[in-house]
């Protein structure tokens, strides 16, 4: 098993919609949760950081359950420059960073 | 301010070749990880240096790979005698400190390496 899973993709969206990402990992041990933004041929970009009481960031909310083991992405409004791949990242003991596969996501006007 | 860079931005190389890989982290950064992404693989986590020592090699797929860094910056991935298998692209990242929480990894571009 992944130490960290996540949806499977793609997500294909029209332009507007809401679209949820889901995220398990399997270390409870593990300290701090990001989720990364992935462009084409890009390297990874911190989206934002995952906090245990829920954090906002524009459209853009993030959730963690840590007696589940559990993360989300949530992205409102969605805009055509919102397609990208998402990465649900753990920190699981000084700077090593997990990475789930990633869910490819698809906004269509 | 400048980001993260690596060079060379591609390379392709030979079955039993050595190469190099080169990351400059963010002026300043004493942390810096290696990371591989191979094609349906993911980020796979290689090593990091917390200034110029590595305490967690774990992460080195064989002992073909090793790495070093000096003066507390700039830091070399190398690998000796390449299979095909090493194909992939090696992203190069780095934190102000070495990480916990709140602590932001950027990465560099990364190299694209083609072992043929």
């Amino acid at each position: 098993r992944k130490e960290v899973e996540q949806d499977p993709g793609p997500f294909n969206v029209p332009e507007g919609a809401t679209v949820a990402f889901n995220c398990t990992y399997s270390n409870s041990a593990s300290q701090s949760f990001f989720w990364y933004r992935q462009d084409c041929r890009k390297e990874p970009k911190l989206l934002m950081s995952v906090y245990s009481s829920g954090n906002e960031d524009g459209r853009f909310t993030a959730q963690l359950n840590r007696a589940s083991q559990y993360i989300s992405l949530l992205i409102r409004d969605s805009k055509l420059s919102d397609s990208a791949t998402y990465l649900c990242v753990v920190n699981k003991e000084g700077g090593k960073l997990i990475f789930g596969q990633g869910t490819e996501l698809s906004v269509k006007p | 301010g400048a980001g993260v860079s690596q060079s060379p931005s591609n390379k392709v190389t030979e079955k039993g070749k050595d190469v190099e890989l080169r990351c400059d982290p963010i002026s300043g950064h004493t942390a810096l990880y290696w990371y591989r992404q191979s094609l349906g693989q993911g980020l796979e986590f290689l090593i990091y240096f917390q200034g110029n020592s590595a305490p967690d090699k774990s992460g080195l797929p064989s002992d073909r790979f090793s790495a070093e860094r000096t003066g507390g910056s700039v830091s070399t991935l190398t690998i000796q005698r390449t299979q095909q298998e090493d194909s992939a692209v090696y992203l190069c990242a780095s934190s102000a400190r070495l990480g916990g929480w709140g602590e932001t990894q950027y990465f560099g571009p990364g190299t694209r390496l083609l072992v043929l």
